[in-house]
């Protein structure tokens, strides 16, 4: 069966720390791996990862997937409170129906 | 529209009643996703429309629940008979064809409380 599997799952800092959220996986077939920040109710995308060793990077964010030991990590420099969420990670199986495979998420408290 | 729509954002009923929750996808996106999120819960699929194809129903937690898309655009998602564990937030995703990507963009959902 396709499962995603984050950690921690929650994680309370302060203001300024980084913090390193994970995300395992295992499917039949991959296709791709997006991650996703839901602050109240709409997930909003930050980044689809392909191919392994490759950093995405957006500001403070950054993601790099690991496609041989099944793994990404999603990086959050010098949080803000603003950053606080739950953080998505889901796999995109190869097939029609490109359907997401989501994790349980990981809930990031940044205290001032 | 500029993003994908969801009504209404919050429902209340009554265990029995039957629900309608709508969704509006963004403009020229192709294909329409229903997920449900319960408390403490990851995203679970439910079900997919692409186009003019038949969808993919094997999310459907049981035959109270079903979904359908008129002219390639608005989704309905119908809970008949609706019991308590249906509560959750039910979102909707549409993204382009799949053949484009599988970046999906989400409505802010429709929470659902069945007393």
């Amino acid at each position: 069966e396709d499962k995603v599997v984050q950690s921690p799952l929650s994680l309370v800092v302060h203001e300024g720390d980084t913090v390193t959220l994970n995300c395992s996986y295992e499917v039949t077939n991959f296709r791709s791996l997006l991650w996703y920040k839901q602050e109240k109710k709409a997930p909003t995308f930050l980044f689809m990862l392909t191919s392994s060793g490759i950093e995405k990077k957006s500001g403070r964010l950054s993601s790099i997937l690991d496609k041989k030991e099944l793994f990404s990590i999603l990086n959050i420099t010098a949080t803000q409170t603003g950053d606080s969420a739950v953080y998505l990670c889901a796999v995109a199986p190869g097939g029609a129906t490109n359907k997401l495979i989501f994790g349980t998420g990981t809930l990031l408290a940044v205290q001032p | 529209g500029a993003g994908v729509s969801q009504s209404p954002s919050n429902k209340v009923t009554e265990k029995g009643k039957d629900v309608e929750l709508r969704c509006d996808p963004i403009s020229g996106h192709t294909a329409l996703y229903w997920y449900r999120q319960s408390l403490g819960q990851g995203l679970e699929f439910l079900i997919y429309f692409q186009g003019n194809s038949a969808p993919d129903k094997s999310g459907l937690p049981s035959d109270r629940f079903s979904a359908e898309r008129t002219g390639g655009s608005v989704s309905t998602l119908t809970i008949q008979r609706t019991q308590q564990e249906d509560s959750a937030v039910y979102l909707c995703a549409s993204s382009l064809d799949p053949a484009g990507g599988p970046i999906q963009y989400f409505g802010a959902g429709t929470r659902l409380s069945v007393l």
